[in-house]
């Protein structure tokens, strides 16, 4: 059965340290999303990306967040200089997006824990 | 903006036992989500309707537009349903709004 993978599982980096957090959505899937949860709280969308370009973001997704769909396969969440509260459970999710609607079920990937000291 | 409650926020049964999980939601939506997160953090999708009633296997979902809420029923409750459920609304541009979940453990 097709799944959405990600890599690394976890990421451990320094305060004001690049990381580029990497997802392998299903392949005929057209919609994609970021989403994070800090420990013991709840999911949050961050993004959602469709025809090669971001659809919506939340206030959480500010400057130091980036997303790119560099080729046709992986789809990639950058932050650019890590803060402490950038700690948390990133998750990529993708959707079928049937034709006139892109309210699908979304399926998710394991996720990446990222840990900023 | 819409907010999502569920409750209880807790719930231990025991097994056998038929549970019930509900979720309401602030502002009219297309689509309702169920969802459940494994203790090692992963998300399953169980369930999206926007309408009526979906049943598979043992878990039931349903929705009621009018009142903006949504309910899980798991029948014959087993250990290894004892998971994190989360109800999550939207998902289509905007992503989904998700719940605080409701941690559910099934004693033996």
């Amino acid at each position: 059965e097709p799944e959405v993978t990600q890599t690394p599982s976890h990421q451990v980096t320094q305060m004001g340290q690049e990381v580029i957090l990497r997802c392998v959505p299903i392949s005929n899937h057209l919609y994609f999303y970021w989403y994070r949860q800090i420990l013991g709280q709840k999911v949050e969308f961050l993004v959602s990306f469709y025809n090669n370009e971001i659809s919506e973001k939340s206030e959480i997704f500010d400057d130091q967040f980036s997303v790119e769909r560099p080729d046709g396969s992986n789809f990639t969440l950058k932050i650019r200089s890590t803060k402490l509260e950038d700690s948390a459970m990133y998750f990529c999710a993708s959707n079928g997006g049937r034709m006139g609607t892109s309210y699908n079920e979304q399926f998710f990937g394991p996720g990446t824990r990222l840990t900023v000291l | 903006k819409n907010e999502v409650e569920q409750s209880p926020q807790n719930l231990t049964a025991q097994e056998g036992e038929f549970i019930t999980i509900n979720c309401s939601y602030s502002v009219g939506i297309s689509a309702l989500h169920w969802l459940q997160q494994h203790p090692g953090g992963g998300i399953v999708s169980l369930f999206m309707l926007s309408s009526g009633k979906k049943k598979h296997g043992r878990l039931i979902a349903t929705i009621n537009i009018q009142e903006k809420h949504s309910s899980l029923h798991i029948t014959a409750s087993h250990p290894r349903d004892s998971a994190v459920y989360i109800c999550a609304v939207g998902g289509g541009a905007d992503g989904l709004t998700f719940g605080k979940g409701t941690h559910l453990i099934i004693q033996p």
